[in-house]
């Protein structure tokens, strides 16, 4: 199946600075990618989606300013929390869809585990 | 917008028996696709079955089934001859421009 990398899979970071977490899709074009939070025995909350080459779209209650993700290309988009809160810390996980190909199914990272003092 | 419920949080079963995890959805589209994803201690989610809404036939992967009832809007999973390695998370999703998953079902393998 395709491989979809996340890194790093464990971050601490202090109160007030950034975090940014990449996630690669290593052997597949993937034309969209979706960014999740799940919290600690919860579910997967769908943070944004993002189309390479165009701004995210991000879902209701979602900081945009906050939460930055840059699609730059067809293998990596990144997650970057700015001024990072402890009630950021959460895992963090991306997928990726391979577009015009896809079968619907979406392939997921290993997750990132933030963790903010 | 969808809506996915699994309305059983934990099950538990007896190694080698057979269980059943359900999910309904809420959707007032035609053309979808419906999965279960499987959740280990890792966190890595791992896919387990898939269904595309226009096929009639359930799905089957080795000892996993699906009961897809497309007008009842319910898709349930059918684990047969259950492993301690089964063990894990379930979380039913729908998947139409983006992948909505529902609450999850904690499930513990007993050996």
């Amino acid at each position: 199946g395709a491989v979809v990398s996340q890194h790093p899979s464990w971050v601490i970071c202090k109160s007030g600075t950034s975090v940014k977490i990449e996630c690669r899709s290593l052997d597949f074009q993937a034309t969209t990618m979706f960014w999740y939070r799940q919290f600690p025995k919860q579910s997967l909350m769908l943070m944004a989606t993002s189309n390479e080459g165009s701004k995210a779209t991000y879902e209701q209650g979602v900081e945009k300013d906050k939460f930055l993700i840059n699609h730059a290309s067809l293998t990596l988009s990144t997650l970057t929390v700015t001024s990072a809160h402890p009630e950021d810390s959460s895992f963090y996980i991306c997928s990726a869809s391979p577009g015009v190909r896809s079968t619907g199914e979406l392939f997921f990272g290993e997750g990132s585990r933030l963790t903010v003092l | 917008a969808q809506t996915v419920t699994q309305s059983q949080p934990e099950m538990s079963v007896q190694e080698a028996e057979t269980v059943t995890l359900s999910c309904t959805y809420d959707t007032s589209e035609s053309n979808y696709y419906l999965f279960w994803y499987k959740q280990p201690p890792s966190r890595q989610m791992i896919l387990v079955i898939r269904q595309e809404a226009y096929k009639q036939q359930n799905a089957t992967e080795n000892r996993f089934s699906v009961n897809f009832q497309k007008a009842a809007k319910s898709f349930s999973l059918k684990i047969s001859d259950s492993q301690l390695g089964d063990t894990a998370m379930y979380f039913c999703a729908f998947m139409r421009q983006k992948l909505t998953f529902g609450t999850g079902t904690r499930l513990t393998i007993i050996p």
